[in-house]
C-alpha cells in the first residue's frame, strides 16, 4: 500500500471553480507539504505544516489555502481556479526526528484549469 | 535570480556513459544538499544527501559539494537505461528545514 496517497490523481475543472486536493499518509510523520511542479520551474513550495496546529505559507501561496485536519491529512484548496494554476501537484511528508528532512512524495495530482 | 539553478536539459547519453548533473546556488547558508530522482508519472524519491562540503559515494552514484564555489554535482557511472529520469537537486540551511529545489534535469540513457 502507498504510504502517501493523493486524490484525485487527475482533475479537469473550469475557471472560477473551487476545488480541493487531498493528501493522506500512513507514515506517522508530523510534517506535511504541498508543492506544484511546472516544466522548467521545478518544485515550488505552496504551504507546509510542521504539526496539526502549525500552517505556514511557502514560496507561492497566493490563490491557495490549506487545512490540516489531522496528523495524517493535509488538503489543498483552490478557492477560484485560474488557468495558470494548471500544474502537477505533489504532497510530501517528513519526520522531524530524522534530521535529514528526507521528504516522501505522493504520486501527484495532475490539475487542468480550462 | 533563483536561489538554486539547474540546467533542465534534456540530456541524452548512451548506455555506459558517465553522467554529470550539476546545480549552482546563491545562498551561502545552505548546509544540507540532496538529490532526488523522479521517474515519469511518479513523485520524487531521495537518491542521496550530503552535509556541508565533500563527496559521498553510493554504488554507481557520487554526490559532490563545493561550498566555496556554491556548486554541487551528481555523477552516475556506467549509466543504465533504468537511470532515465528527472534528477532534482534540493538544499536547506537547517537540519530538518524547508527544502529549496532546482528545476530538475531530464536524463535519458539510450541502450
Amino acid at each position: 500500500d502507498a504510504d502517501v496517497t493523493q486524490t484525485p490523481r487527475n482533475r479537469i475543472t473550469k475557471t472560477g471553480k473551487r476545488i480541493m486536493l487531498e493528501c493522506s499518509q500512513t507514515k506517522g510523520h508530523d510534517r506535511m507539504y504541498w508543492y506544484r511542479q511546472d516544466p522548467g520551474l521545478g518544485l515550488r513550495l505552496i504551504y507546509y505544516s510542521f504539526d496539526v496546529k502549525d500552517i505556514n505559507k511557502g514560496e507561492i501561496s497566493d490563490g491557495y489555502s490549506v487545512s490540516r485536519q489531522a496528523q495524517a491529512k493535509f488538503s489543498l484548496s483552490l478557492e477560484s481556479a485560474i488557468p495558470n494554476q494548471t500544474a502537477l501537484y505533489f504532497c510530501a511528508t517528513s519526520d522531524h526526528g530524522t534530521g535529514v528532512n528526507e521528504q516522501f512524495f505522493g504520486p501527484g495530482t495532475r490539475l487542468t484549469v480550462l | 535570480q533563483k536561489e538554486v539553478e539547474q540546467d533542465p536539459g534534456p540530456l541524452s547519453v548512451p548506455e555506459g556513459a558517465i553522467v554529470s548533473l550539476n546545480c549552482t546556488y546563491s545562498n551561502s547558508a545552505f548546509q544540507y544538499f540532496m538529490w532526488y530522482r523522479q521517474y515519469s508519472r511518479k513523485g520524487p524519491e531521495l537518491l542521496m544527501y550530503t552535509y556541508s562540503s565533500g563527496n559521498k559515494e553510493d554504488g554507481r552514484f557520487t554526490a559532490q559539494v563545493d561550498k566555496s564555489s556554491k556548486y554541487i554535482s551528481l555523477f552516475i557511472r556506467d549509466s543504465q537505461p533504468s537511470d532515465s529520469a528527472t534528477y532534482l537537486c534540493a538544499m536547506s540551511p537547517l537540519q530538518g528545514g524547508k527544502l529549496i529545489f532546482g528545476q530538475g534535469t531530464e536524463l535519458s540513457v539510450k541502450p
